[in-house]
């Protein structure tokens, strides 16, 4: 399996310019999960998908923030308009109904930059 | 609720010796616990998970973890580190029977000197 793939790697952005995030979950994986990372926050869970359908987004910090799951295979986060606060790096999990334990399976991460 | 609690956010160990990094949690109703590690750059990737069997846990690269219901901790081990453990620690619980957060600590930074 080719693994969580998240796309782009990298992204510089100016301020007030709309970013999109992408993530591929890994297939048969029924949920998939988004969390941004920061020196002074730490790893925060944003928000998180069942079946394509959003469960929790609690962690989502505003409304400038939108997750959507269109189909089982693809997923977005969307920052619009995007502000200096928001650079991190973005990642995105996804993991099997089946795994009890919930083991999480991470994508590489998307390091956002917003000038 | 749940909560995770690492001390330390750096480490600095020499190659050859042990390595410990201290994690305790909090959690309501028994907890399934984790180690995962980030290399520069890269996604997390899992070490190790604690799932109610076995208190003792083997992981990859030589790492062990002991769960210790009283002192609610869940300390990393490694006998002898090695130069290519540099990296960032982070320790996680998620409720036991399937809960879908997982929350992390704040991680712990690995150094290995020669």
């Amino acid at each position: 399996d080719a693994g969580v793939i998240q796309s782009p790697r990298h992204e510089v952005t100016e301020m007030g310019q709309e970013v999109t995030l992408r993530c591929k979950p890994i297939s048969g994986h029924d949920y998939l999960f988004w969390y941004r990372q920061t020196m002074m926050r730490g790893l925060e869970l944003l928000i998180y998908f069942n079946n394509n359908v959003p469960i929790d987004d609690s962690g989502m910090p505003e409304d400038r923030f939108s997750a959507k799951m269109p189909n089982a295979s693809f997923s977005t986060l969307k920052i619009q308009p995007s502000e200096p606060r928001d650079s991190a790096v973005y990642f995105c999990a996804s993991r099997p109904l089946s795994q009890g334990a919930n083991e999480q399976f991470f994508g590489p991460g998307t390091r956002l930059t917003v000038l | 609720a749940q909560s995770v609690t690492q001390l330390g956010s750096h480490v600095s160990v020499s190659e050859g010796a042990l390595v410990l990094l201290r994690c305790n949690y909090s959690s309501s109703v028994p907890p399934y616990l984790f180690w995962y590690v980030q290399y520069p750059n890269q996604g997390l990737q899992l070490l190790l998970k604690y799932t109610s069997a076995a208190t003792l846990v083997k992981g990859i690269n030589g790492f062990e973890a002991e769960f210790k219901k009283s002192e609610t901790s869940f300390h990393l081990t490694k006998p002898s580190a090695h130069m290519s453990d540099a990296a960032e620690y982070f320790c996680a619980v998620s409720q036991g029977g399937g809960g879908n957060k997982l929350t992390f600590g704040t991680g712990t930074q690995l150094k290995v000197e020669l």
